[in-house]
């Protein structure tokens, strides 16, 4: 079992710029969250998909976008990127969406230049 | 509503020596506490989780961490350190019976000595 991979490792863009970020994961789990994580902060959710659909998001604007796609995999897509979106970019999946215990991958650098 | 509060932005040990990082949380029901820890350039990776029955419960790596409802706490512990314990730990909580969404605390980063 691969556990939770994303891709890709590294990433710069420039302002103004779109990214897309991609996640597998888990083998036997269906709902995945993403999570961005600033220098010396903890995570923080963006949003949750289950079922090819948001079903939870957290306080980031709209700029921020996600797919989900029949094989559970995801994509998170960030537009007009800005220097403050520099930061790493987790994925966790977990085997529904009422589990407490997530997996987490090893994650996306962003760099925003 | 739900937050944590690590306190002590970093940890400082000599090897073998106990190690201890503080956890508080706030939830206004039942929680579900966790603590993770995140080597450099990594995601993060489990080490132990408290949601219902024994109070005490042991992790990987000889961590282990105590819920204490009447402090609102969730302390992390290890007798010995090592120096591959050198990371950072990040405490989170989850509302029992909410979104299952954690939320984190900004992590506390452990230094061990030789």
């Amino acid at each position: 079992d691969a556990g939770v991979t994303q891709s890709p490792t590294h990433l710069i863009k420039t302002r103004g710029q779109q990214v897309t970020l991609r996640c597998s994961p888990k083998s036997g789990h269906d709902t995945v969250s993403w999570y961005q994580q600033a220098l010396g902060q903890g995570p923080q959710f963006i949003f949750q998909y289950y079922e090819e659909e948001e079903r939870q998001r957290g306080n980031f604007p709209d700029r921020f976008s996600g797919h989900q796609f029949p094989n559970y995999s995801s994509e998170l897509n960030v537009n007009a990127l800005l220097l403050g979106d520099s930061a790493l970019y987790l994925c966790a999946s977990s085997p529904g969406r009422q589990v407490a215990e997530q997996f987490f991958g090893p994650g996306t650098r962003l760099t925003v230049l | 509503a739900q937050s944590v509060t690590q306190l002590g932005s970093h940890v400082s040990v000599s090897e073998g020596a106990l190690v201890l990082l503080r956890c508080n949380y706030s939830s206004s029901v039942p929680p579900y506490l966790f603590w993770y820890v995140q080597y450099p350039n990594q995601g993060l990776q489990l080490l132990l989780k408290y949601t219902t029955g024994a109070t005490l419960v042991k992790g990987i790596n000889g961590f282990e961490a105590e819920f204490k409802k009447s402090e609102t706490s969730f302390h992390l512990t290890k007798p010995s350190a090592h120096m591959s314990d050198a990371a950072e730990y990040f405490c989170a909580v989850i509302a029992s019976g909410g979104s299952y969404i954690p939320t984190f605390g900004r992590g506390t980063s452990l230094i061990v000595h030789p």
